[in-house]
């Protein structure tokens, strides 16, 4: 099957710095990205959909200066939390969508668990 | 505002027999469900879908039932199988909405021997 891989995998930063997260699609080219964040015991909440070579889309309430998107190449995308604070701690899933590709062929890296300190 | 549901937290069924999740969706415009598997430090997997002019899809051991008057859905496994232990989410697309999934919090299902 296909796949999408986070780095990092984990990550523990002091507040008031910025963590780069990358995501990339090893084996297919996916023109839409999606990330996501997860609390303990919740669903994954989407933040924004990335598409190559365009700004991202960004869900109501998730703050677009914040939460940085580039998606540069079709098998590339980061996400960087910018002036990070402990409220930011949470696990951060991306997904990776084929061109002309389903629902179900949306495919999902192994997160990174980013702790601010 | 969740618009997925899934209230059970946690489920524990023994091997052999069958697991049912369920999952409530508040959102009349969802036209598609799907269902992940998800194992620890792992991503979500694809698992089942099932799209709204369908009542039930099943592939092997697993079964979609999809009641749109209801705005639930649930996933049967049958039989239960000690590798199917996972968090299973329920996830829910609108055709509208450019490929966006909207998940609930998940399940926790242990297969006991």
């Amino acid at each position: 099957g296909a796949v999408v891989s986070q780095h990092p995998s984990r990550v523990i930063c002091k507040s008031g710095t910025s963590v780069k997260i990358e995501c990339r699609s090893l084996d297919f080219q996916a023109t839409t990205m999606f990330w996501y964040r997860q609390f303990p015991k919740q669903s994954l909440m989407l933040m924004a959909t990335s598409n190559e070579g365009s700004k991202a889309t960004y869900e109501q309430g998730v703050e677009k200066d914040k939460f940085l998107i580039n998606h540069a190449s079709l098998t590339l995308s980061t996400l960087t939390v910018t002036s990070a604070h402990p409220e930011d701690s949470s696990f951060y899933i991306c997904s990776a969508q084929r061109l002309a590709g389903t629902l179900e062929t949306q495919y999902f890296g192994p997160g990174t668990r980013l702790l601010v300190l | 505002d969740q618009q997925v549901k899934q209230n059970s937290p946690s489920l524990s069924v023994q091997e052999g027999r069958i697991s049912i999740l369920n999952c409530d969706y508040t959102n009349s415009m969802f036209d598609y469900f799907l269902w992940y598997k998800k194992y620890p430090a792992e991503g979500p997997t694809f698992l089942i879908s099932i799209s709204s002019i369908k009542d039930k899809n099943e592939d092997g051991r697993f079964t979609v039932f999809l009641n749109k008057s209801a705005k639930h859905l649930s996933l049967h496994i049958v039989p239960s199988q000690p590798g199917d232990s996972a968090v299973y989410f329920c996830a829910a697309s609108a055709r509208s909405s450019a490929s966006k999934i909207i998940f609930g919090s998940g399940t926790r299902l242990s297969i006991r021997p």
